[in-house]
């Protein structure tokens, strides 16, 4: 089946700097690809949704400047959080749809992402 | 708007007992509906999905859903549960832009 990667799966950073989620298909061309947030124990939270060059569409209450995203090619999708806080510390993971079948969503493992 | 309820938020069954989590969805179309597992850390396992046709749809590891349209349901199902099922599962409904919304997830407890 379709497999999507990310990386890292892990990150620490201090507070006040910039991380970069990677988000890639390994095997197919992502038409479309989607972040999702998740708190402890809470559920995935759409975060954008991103189109192979154009820009992101973003649900409401995020913040595009905060959480830029890039889809520069069919099989990568990157997520920079900006000058991260405590509270952006998450887990991160992203999905994607392929040109073969766009009702077919295959989603990462996963990024965690801590800001001390 | 789309949403899904998942009424409970933790359940705990015996080993070899039955499973039922509820998942109730709204959305104006046909729903795509799914199910994942997510063990702890860990990314999402697709269990199962629903598009159209067999309204009782299979899944992997023994699972089974039933789509209700009356009832506006999926729920997820299985006849015997092991331990290595206790994890933490989620309903989901897909819109037509291929956005998932997710319930806000059942934990699962088995006890030997």
């Amino acid at each position: 089946g379709a497999v999507v990667s990310q990386h890292p799966s892990r990150v620490i950073c201090k507070s006040g700097t910039s991380v970069k989620i990677e988000c890639r298909s390994l095997d197919f061309q992502a038409t479309t690809m989607f972040w999702y947030r998740q708190f402890p124990k809470q559920s995935l939270m759409l975060m954008a949704t991103s189109n192979e060059g154009s820009k992101a569409t973003y649900e409401q209450g995020v913040e595009k400047d905060k959480f830029l995203i890039n889809h520069a090619s069919l099989t990568l999708s990157t997520l920079t959080v900006t000058s991260a806080h405590p509270e952006d510390s998450s887990f991160y993971i992203c999905s994607a749809t392929g040109l073969l079948s766009s009702y077919e969503q295959y989603f990462g493992p996963g990024t965690r992402l801590t800001v001390t | 708007a789309q949403s899904v309820t998942q009424p409970d938020i933790h359940i705990t069954v015996s080993e070899g007992a039955s499973l039922e989590l509820r998942c109730n969805y709204s959305y104006g179309a046909t729903p795509y509906l799914f199910w994942y597992v997510q063990s702890p850390g860990q990314g999402l396992q697709l269990l199962l999905k629903y598009f159209s046709g067999d309204t009782l749809v299979q899944g992997i590891k023994g699972f089974e859903a039933e789509f209700k349209r009356s009832q506006s349901s999926f729920n997820l199902r299985k006849p015997s549960v092991h331990w290595s099922d206790a994890a933490e599962y989620f309903c989901a409904v897909e819109n037509t832009g291929n956005q998932f919304y997710f319930g806000t997830g059942t934990s699962l407890t088995v006890i030997p």
